[in-house]
């Protein structure tokens, strides 16, 4: 089993509409959550961190469930520029070198 | 501020040939991180520099070996190119190294060996 699991997609939505995506994770002791956003062909860039507590960022929701071990992210009202792989990460523990990438969920909006 | 670079862009090899792999950042991190991404998977940790003068393995760092020149520049080498290593590799960087930083990537650089 992966370290960081998620529905590689592709996610097919109309503009406008609300999308939602989870990532599981294994480890239990995990320390650190957060979603990136990577373009096509292009490099991943930091989208969210994820808090305990749940975090919003306009249109962005971001949730942690550590008794489950899921995160999860939620787009309101998408736009077109959404189109993106959505990458699920977790750290370890605090060191830096310890992030686990999930393989990323692949999302369309469509027009 | 032009933050992750990395050279080149683009390469293919054959199998047997070596190359290096620039990184260079100019935020003043003391952290930088090779990884590879391959389809399906997700980012892999080849080698990481917690800070300048220090290079340790991570989870992928057979046929590759790192220099930290200084704070600013940290280099991939491929001795004897594989095709196993046909992949995009990206260098981040991160201010301190903690596991709540975040993560600032190069564009890539995609590399195909025949």
């Amino acid at each position: 089993r992966k370290e960081v699991e998620q529905d590689p997609g592709p996610f097919n939505v109309p503009e406008g509409a609300t999308v939602a995506f989870n990532c599981t994770y294994s480890n239990s002791a995990s320390q650190s959550f957060f979603w990136y956003r990577q373009d096509c062909r292009k490099e991943p860039k930091l989208l969210m961190s994820v808090y305990s507590s749940g975090n919003e960022d306009g249109r962005f929701t971001a949730q942690l469930n550590r008794a489950s071990q899921y995160i999860s992210l939620l787009i309101r009202d998408s736009k077109l520029s959404d189109s993106a792989t959505y990458l699920c990460v977790v750290n370890r523990d605090n060191y830096g070198q310890n992030f686990v990438f999930g393989p990323g969920t692949r999302l369309s909006v469509l027009p | 501020n032009a933050g992750v670079t990395q050279t080149p862009k683009f390469q293919v090899l054959k199998t047997g040939q070596s190359m290096t792999l620039q990184c260079a950042q100019d935020m003043n991190h003391n952290s930088m991180y090779w990884y590879r991404q391959d389809p399906g998977m997700g980012l892999r940790l080849i080698y990481y520099s917690a800070s300048e003068g220090t290079t340790d393995k991570g989870e992928v760092p057979n046929g590759y070996n790192v220099s930290r020149l200084n704070k600013r520049e940290f280099s991939l080498r491929l001795e004897s190119a594989a095709p196993s290593q046909t992949s995009v590799y990206f260098c981040a960087s991160s201010s301190t190294g903690g596991g709540a930083d975040t993560q600032y990537f190069g564009p890539g650089t995609r590399l195909t060996v025949l």
